[in-house]
């Protein structure tokens, strides 16, 4: 079993819509996870982190479920301009403190 | 504002040129990593750094050498570049947090 597991989508959904991603993972004792965004051809960028109590980010949350080992991100009234791939970091213990990213779970919206 | 710059954003090589890619960060981090991505695999880590003077290997080192004389730069060296190199590469500088912050990426063809 990969470390770090995304369902690489694409997710197709209209505007508006509510969508859900999943990431689970394997022997992470981390305190906080992360979501990034991709954008076509260009490069990640942080879009929230995740933490024991979970994170609300106006229409993005996003939740981690330790017992079950998966972090979530929810979308609320999709835009356009929410099309992208979503990345899950799980940061794991080490003399690095080594991060673990996803392959992505891309997502497209349209009208 | 610039952050982590990487240069250059495109480059062909033919197998077995060498070249270097250059990436500097402006935010005084000492963590530094290059990492590849490719399609279904994720980012996927080369090698990192956690301060000047100081370099290891990631998950998938082989072909790749790394340097980091100062704080700010991280340069990346194909000792002999082969087609599996072809990639978009990545260069990231990250806070105490596990914030990562990425450079814009090169896009390498090497045929």
């Amino acid at each position: 079993r990969k470390e770090v597991e995304q369902d690489p989508g694409p997710f197709n959904v209209p505007e508006g819509a509510t969508v859900a991603f999943n990431c689970t993972y394997s022997n992470s004792a981390s305190q906080s996870f992360f979501w990034y965004r991709q954008d076509c051809r260009k490069e990640p960028k942080l879009l929230m982190s995740v933490y024991s109590s979970g994170n609300e980010d106006g229409r993005f949350t996003a939740q981690l479920n330790r017992a079950s080992q998966y972090i979530s991100l929810l979308i609320r009234d999709s835009k356009l301009s929410d099309s992208a791939t979503y990345l899950c970091v799980v940061p794991f213990s080490g003399g690095y403190n080594k991060l673990i990213f996803g392959a992505g779970t891309r997502l497209a919206v349209h009208p | 504002n610039a952050g982590v710059t990487q240069t250059p954003k495109f480059q062909v090589l033919k197998t077995g040129q060498s070249m270097t890619l250059q990436c500097a960060q402006d935010m005084n981090h000492e963590y530094m990593s290059w990492y590849r991505q490719d399609p279904g695999m994720g980012l996927r880590l080369i090698h990192y750094s956690v301060g000047a003077g100081i370099t290891d290997q990631g998950e998938v080192p082989n072909g790749y050498n790394v340097s980091r004389s100062t704080t700010e730069d991280f340069p990346l060296r194909l000792l002999s570049a082969a087609p599996s190199q072809t990639s978009v590469y990545f260069c990231a500088s990250r806070t105490g947090e596990n914030i990562q912050y990425f450079g814009a990426g090169t896009r390498l063809s090497v045929l």
